[in-house]
């Protein structure tokens, strides 16, 4: 499969761990968005990278979070003292740069805090 | 800010008839309009889209049109079949260099047979 991966599919975790998600996208594709969605809802943006650079950060990603994407290739979004209302479905997606365009989607991450 | 409204909801119609999913969206800069759909349980897949430069684009039975001054753009689905039942997302992409979405919030279609 050479699409957008990511992985785990689903993680279960208790309120106050931390928990780590990965994305693998298109290989050549230079953009990388993170994105949350939660029922009922459209994905949210949280985050987006050109290369290694993290370049934007929504006012929704709290000092809990934190995204990197070290070699400009695959990219984890790590969640440090989790909360019941991080629940949701975490959306990796990749895009070609140079103007705006399609952007491939992965088929996320669902994160249950209990 | 940046926002994009949606509208239906929810929508049910009957196979063979149209469905038309409108959404309007804020930043007038916004160059970039894509349509996602979205099955139960897997990823958003990009249906068609449409650049600011272009009134209406159209793919087999589905179509987009863009009315740039009232900041209104919408899908229509024609001659609609079970399988295009999903929820359908509208978006805009902003020119902040980002290029990132923001999404409308869904609209549920259900065709009936």
């Amino acid at each position: 499969d050479t699409g957008v991966s990511q992985d785990p599919r689903h993680k279960i975790t208790k309120r106050g761990q931390n928990v780590t998600f990965r994305c693998d996208p298109i290989s050549e594709h230079n953009r990388l968005y993170w994105y949350r969605q939660t029922l009922g809802q459209g994905p949210e943006f949280l985050t987006y990278f050109q290369n290694e650079a993290q370049l934007e950060k929504s006012r929704l990603l709290s000092d809990r979070f934190s995204a990197e994407r070290p070699k400009g290739s695959f990219s984890t979004l790590e969640i440090q003292r989790t909360e019941q209302g991080d629940s949701a479905m975490y959306l990796c997606a990749s895009s070609l740069g140079g103007q705006a365009g399609e952007q491939y989607f992965g088929p996320g991450t669902r994160l249950t805090v209990t | 800010g940046e926002n994009v409204e949606q509208h239906p909801s929810t929508l049910s119609v009957q196979e063979g008839d149209s469905a038309v999913i409108k959404c309007t969206y804020s930043d007038s800069a916004s160059n970039y309009f894509p349509w996602y759909k979205q099955e139960l349980g897997k990823r958003p897949q990009l249906i068609i889209d449409i650049r600011s430069n272009v009134g209406e684009k159209k793919d087999q039975r589905i179509a987009v049109t863009l009315n740039k001054t009232a900041k209104h753009f919408s899908l229509h689905i024609t001659e609609t079949q079970p399988e295009d039942s999903a929820v359908y997302f509208c978006a805009a992409s902003f020119t902040s260099g980002t290029y990132k979405y923001i999404f409308g919030t869904g609209t549920r279609l259900k065709v009936l047979a």
